[in-house]
Formats: structure tokens, C-alpha cells, sequence
């Protein structure tokens, strides 16, 4: 059971918005930044979004993560085949003095 | 460009310790940042175990503090995982990160290509 909470799967077609949910609480995402990771098959994860909503360089416009409360949310819009991965939410919790993450969303692009 | 590279025993036995290696090149440790190790079972998802700065000061995942220590060579550049009695459970492909360490939360910026350890007799 993980700490922070994301559907198993999402599924789009290309060209289409979708979005992932992740669910915390106070002691993490209510008082710490979300970070977002995407897992290629067979790749090690990397980091998509910092600080709830940045970009590092080099990850397209279309990825783009939002946050409200103890929920935080992965947009990717003109989605694509080469989006179909393992998008993973992550946030410092204070009450466990440690780093949690999501379950992992499953994205299958259709 | 700053490359990670885990290393170690692909098969651990029951109860053993797992020990594995990061060796990191194109950036020297002693210059900051903490390093991290993460772990994924087959099939699942990700799983902090802990991180360290090149101090020496280091943070662990409360659930597996009790088994975990991690270490830092700064005349090796590299940094260090053990994981004593090891069970089935701990099969996993570990892999270790530079950490970005900020005031409310830290992140994973640069990953290693991962190491699968299982654990069996």
C-alpha cells in the first residue's frame, strides 16, 4: 500500500489530454512539492516535473503538473505513442521523515 | 556529462547481506548534492531506501532503516548500499540517483541504468 495514491492505468488516444491523479495528505503533498517520473519500459525512471509544476530541460510543453491541496495532478496533452510508460508521484512526507511515492499509473496510449 | 553506474552481486543468499556499489563519474560528490538509492521489486512500483550527502550524513526509509546503511567514498567517487538480512522480498532491481535536495522536498535528477539483485538460495 503505497503512501500517495494513483489510479493503476490510464489509457488515451493519440492526440488527446490526459490526466493522472496522485492523493496524499497533509504531512506530504498538503506541505511539500510533488514530483513527477516517467518510466519507459525497461528504462530507469526520470524525472518530468519539479516543484509541482516545473519542467526540466529537454521535457516537452505537453507534460505539465498542477497541485491543490493534498492532490496533484500530471496533465499530457497531444498525447503520443512514445508517452505509453509508468508515470510515478513523489513528495517528502513529513511525518515518516522520508521520501514516498505513488503506486504507478500505467498509461496506455490506444 | 555526469554518469551513474550501479554494481554488485546479481544473487544474494537468505539472510546475507546485499551490497552494491554506484560509481559516479563526470562530477565529483565532494562537490554536493546528496546520492540516493531506489529500489523496484519485479512488476511494482519505486521504493526510496535512503540517501546520503558526501559528509557522510544520511536519511533512510523508517521501514528499512534497521537493515540499510549507506556510505560515501569521495577518493573513489563513489557511494555505497548494504542491506543485511536479506529475504525474498528484497528482490529487486535497485538503482541508484543523484539527489536534488530542497526546502520542501528533494528529487531524483540523474538515475543509474539499475542492477536486478535476487534474492535466493
Amino acid at each position: 500500500q503505497s503512501v500517495l495514491t494513483q489510479p493503476p492505468s490510464a489509457s488515451g488516444t493519440p492526440g488527446q489530454r490526459v490526466t493522472i491523479s496522485c492523493s496524499g495528505s497533509s504531512s506530504n503533498i498538503g506541505s511539500n512539492y510533488v514530483y513527477w517520473y516517467q518510466q519507459l519500459p525497461g528504462t530507469a525512471p526520470k524525472l518530468l516535473i519539479y516543484r509541482n509544476n516545473q519542467r526540466p530541460s529537454g521535457v516537452p510543453d505537453r507534460f505539465s503538473g498542477s497541485k491543490s491541496g493534498t492532490s496533484a495532478s500530471l496533465a499530457i496533452s497531444g498525447l503520443r505513442s512514445e508517452d505509453e510508460a509508468d508515470y510515478y508521484c513523489a513528495a517528502w512526507d513529513d511525518s515518516l521523515s522520508g521520501q514516498v511515492f505513488g503506486g504507478g499509473t500505467k498509461l496506455t496510449v490506444l | 556529462q555526469v554518469q551513474l553506474q550501479e554494481s554488485g552481486p546479481g544473487l544474494v543468499k537468505p539472510s546475507e547481506t546485499l551490497s552494491l556499489t554506484c560509481a559516479v563519474s563526470g562530477y565529483s560528490i565532494s562537490s554536493g548534492y546528496y546520492w540516493g538509492w531506489i529500489r523496484q521489486p519485479p512488476g511494482k512500483g519505486l521504493e526510496w531506501i535512503g540517501s546520503i550527502y558526501h559528509s557522510g550524513s544520511t536519511y533512510y526509509n523508517p521501514s528499512l532503516k534497521s537493515r540499510v546503511t549507506i556510505s560515501v567514498d569521495t577518493s573513489k567517487n563513489q557511494f555505497s548500499l548494504k542491506l543485511s538480512s536479506v529475504t525474498a522480498a528484497d528482490t529487486a532491481v535497485y538503482y541508484c540517483a543523484r539527489v536534488t535536495r530542497e526546502l520542501l522536498g528533494w528529487y531524483f535528477d540523474l538515475w543509474g541504468r539499475g542492477t536486478l539483485v535476487t534474492v535466493s538460495s
